[in-house]
């Protein structure tokens, strides 16, 4: 009954710092998404996959590193966090492609001092 | 470069009355359109889906696209409080889906 899931949920860190936000789904959707979210921009897809072991850059994927070993993980690396990499970061998966209805997991807020 | 553009807000709109949320899109050969709602704090919800041109309803909501216009509403009748939130409009366009930033909804009780 989980759906997606995210973790950490909160976190804080130092500007160089790596950092891993973690993105589970129990739905075996086969395709996967990693969006940020700030004020005035709205949500900017970052990667994306469309099955295992195949990603894709979104719109802002610049500083990120994504991998996907398997299908219900999907987790999104920060190498050397900087600033403006602050955000909300949601996952969203769907199971039909990238024209259909995508499901959100409820979201990382990342704070890089 | 392929748009969503939504009205900011915030929209009021007293209870009982109907909450008509604007839509429009840059890319002619869209095919795919979500409504989206946001509480604050919270991760977009999935409201509805529509892919033909007309009106597809589901219960107090209803979905409006007409592809000819570029255009694409949400209609939620009789607004309750708990209606207040963001809604995002989302556009397939180059092989991704495009979120607009969305549109404020206040429910004035």
């Amino acid at each position: 009954d989980a759906g997606i899931t995210q973790s950490p949920r909160y976190k804080i860190t130092e500007t160089g710092r790596q950092v891993t936000l973690m993105c589970h789904q129990t739905w075996s959707h086969s395709y996967m998404f990693w969006y940020r979210q700030d004020l005035g921009h709205g949500l900017r897809l970052i990667y994306y996959s469309a099955a295992a072991d195949i990603t894709d850059k979104g719109e802002v994927p610049d500083g990120y590193v994504v991998s996907r070993s398997k299908t219900e993980n999907f987790p999104l690396t920060l190498e050397s966090a900087t600033r403006s990499q602050t955000s909300v970061y949601f996952c969203a998966s769907s199971p039909s492609g990238l024209y259909n209805e995508q499901f959100f997991g409820p979201g990382t807020r990342l704070t890089v001092l | 470069q392929k748009e969503v553009e939504q009205n900011s807000g915030p929209l009021s709109v007293p209870e009982g009355a109907i909450a008509s949320l604007n839509c429009t899109y840059s890319d002619r050969v869209s095919q795919s359109f979500f409504w989206y709602r946001q509480y604050s704090g919270k991760s977009p919800e999935l409201i509805m889906s529509i892919y033909s041109n007309g009106d597809k309803e589901d219960g107090r909501f209803t979905a409006q696209l007409n592809k000819a216009s570029q255009y694409v509403s949400l209609l939620i009748r009789d607004s309750q409080p708990s209606d207040s939130a963001t809604y995002l409009c989302a556009v397939n366009m180059n092989d991704k889906i495009i979120f607009g930033k969305g549109t404020r909804l206040h429910i004035l009780p």
